[in-house]
């Protein structure tokens, strides 16, 4: 049971470039979510998407785009990398948003620097 | 807005020593509590949740939690810890719009 999987694992790019973080889970879930850790700040919400079909900003959505594809997968593309988006990217699900205490699987996260 | 406060980034401890890591949030209507710990190089994993009853919450591996109410505080503990418990722990608080607010991490680091 893989539960939630991130590609690529490591990733360098030039400011300017574009690219897709891609995240898939196996768990049925209906949320699905996507974070930047930087050291010192946690975990900060980027998008989300609730359901199949819908999208919604969080905390830190400028410079990002996502597409639910559908249940099982939920992309993050970066148009034109900017150094200020050298992170970590973590993609995680739920069973639901409202689903009262149910916690949020993680993937393993994307190590990602902007040259 | 709400938010989670963890006092200390780092948390350095002898092994087989107790230790606490401090939480706290702000209040709310409803309050449903997490603990995640963070392996190196790993994604977050649950380790914990308070969402209604008993306020000592206890996880598979020796750690637990007490919610207070009064203090709005979510503290982690273990009687004695491994070396196996080197890691950074988050603690995390449901919003009123379903998302979860984290705080910034402890790290746990363990020494022999």
């Amino acid at each position: 049971n893989a539960g939630v999987t991130q590609t690529p694992k490591f990733q360098v790019l030039k400011t300017g470039q574009s690219m897709t973080l891609q995240c898939a889970q196996d768990m049925n879930h209906n949320s699905m979510y996507w974070y930047r850790q930087d050291p010192g700040m946690g975990l900060r919400l980027i998008y989300y998407s609730a359901s199949e079909g819908t999208t919604d900003k969080g905390e830190v959505p400028n410079g990002y785009n996502v597409s639910r594809l559908n249940k099982r997968e939920f992309s993050l593309r970066l148009e034109s990398a900017a150094p200020s988006q050298t992170s970590v990217y973590f993609c995680a699900s739920s069973e639901g948003m409202d689903s009262g205490g149910q916690p949020q699987h993680f993937g393993d996260g994307t190590r990602l620097s902007i040259l | 807005a709400q938010s989670v406060t963890q006092l200390d980034s780092q948390v350095p401890v002898f092994e087989e020593a107790p230790v606490e890591l401090r939480c706290n949030y702000s209040s709310s209507v409803s309050v449903y509590l997490f603990w995640y710990v963070q392996y190196p190089n790993q994604g977050l994993q649950l380790l914990l949740k308070y969402l209604s009853g008993s306020t000592l919450v206890e996880s598979i591996n020796g750690f637990e939690a007490e919610f207070n109410k009064s203090q709005t505080s979510f503290h982690l503990r273990k009687p004695s810890v491994h070396i196996s418990d080197t890691a950074e722990y988050f603690c995390a608080v449901r919003a009123s719009n379903y998302q979860l607010i984290w705080g910034a991490g402890t790290k746990l680091i363990i020494k022999p």
